[in-house]
């Protein structure tokens, strides 16, 4: 009974540098959210998948941001280029399906620091 | 649209009882409620559907207004366990991703 999974924990990286956090949703479920959140701050949408789809990225930063879930494998949120802005924790939740019956499942998040 | 969270923060005693407010300027189809430690990821407590419905577990339950597009997490003899920041999640029509407020910060102490 796992839960969802991000990787790693914590996160270090230089600006300029790329920034890779991972995230396994719960078994059986095939929809993907990714939120950042900064201190005393609410979760922050960024984009929702499903499997090899990105059904909305209102919420990502055009630039320097990508994310993805392939058929296989775990979803992906990319950083490029990483700036001191880009600090935060970053959260990954899943549900079995969207729509408004499904809570969401949030894994322990990736603590991103840009020094 | 992010939904407004009031308290911002409240301090409790033990078996105290608190009302934490969610309200948005959209229409909404659900509002979900959320708790988060400290360090650690949010965990879902419930889901309230349009219709005006009322839910609860144990001494946590909570009311949906759809009308006045307002959510309401009943929290009655609190316990120290109940320590942590809540978020309201809420869900507007199209199936889209849950837009949260910014917390509400919650500490029970002995």
């Amino acid at each position: 009974n796992a839960g969802v999974m991000q990787n790693p924990r914590h996160l270090v990286r230089r600006r300029g540098q790329e920034a890779r956090l991972r995230c396994s949703p719960v078994k059986g479920h095939s929809h993907v959210y990714w939120y950042r959140q900064l201190p005393e701050e609410g979760l922050k949408f960024m984009v929702y998948l499903q499997k090899e789809n990105i059904i909305d990225e209102s919420g990502m930063p055009k630039e320097r941001f990508s994310a993805e879930f392939p058929k296989e494998g775990p979803s992906i949120l990319r950083i490029q280029q990483v700036v001191r802005g880009d600090s935060a924790a970053y959260f990954c939740a899943s549900s079995p399906r969207q729509g408004h019956y499904y809570g969401y499942t949030f894994g322990s998040g990736t603590r991103l620091t840009v020094v | 649209q992010q939904p407004v969270q009031s308290p911002q923060a409240v301090i409790l005693r033990e078996g105290e009882d608190a009302v934490i407010n969610c309200s948005s300027s959209k229409a909404l189809y659900s509002v979900h409620w959320y708790r988060q430690k400290h360090g650690e990821a949010p965990v879902f407590l419930m889901i309230l559907l349009k219709g005006g419905e009322q839910k609860g577990h144990d001494k946590i339950s909570a009311s949906f207004n759809e009308k006045k597009q307002q959510s309401s997490l009943y929290l009655t003899a609190s316990q120290l366990s109940y320590s942590g920041t809540y978020f309201c999640g809420t869900e507007g029509a199209g199936n889209t991703p849950l837009v949260f407020g910014k917390g509400t910060r919650l500490s029970v102490i002995a």
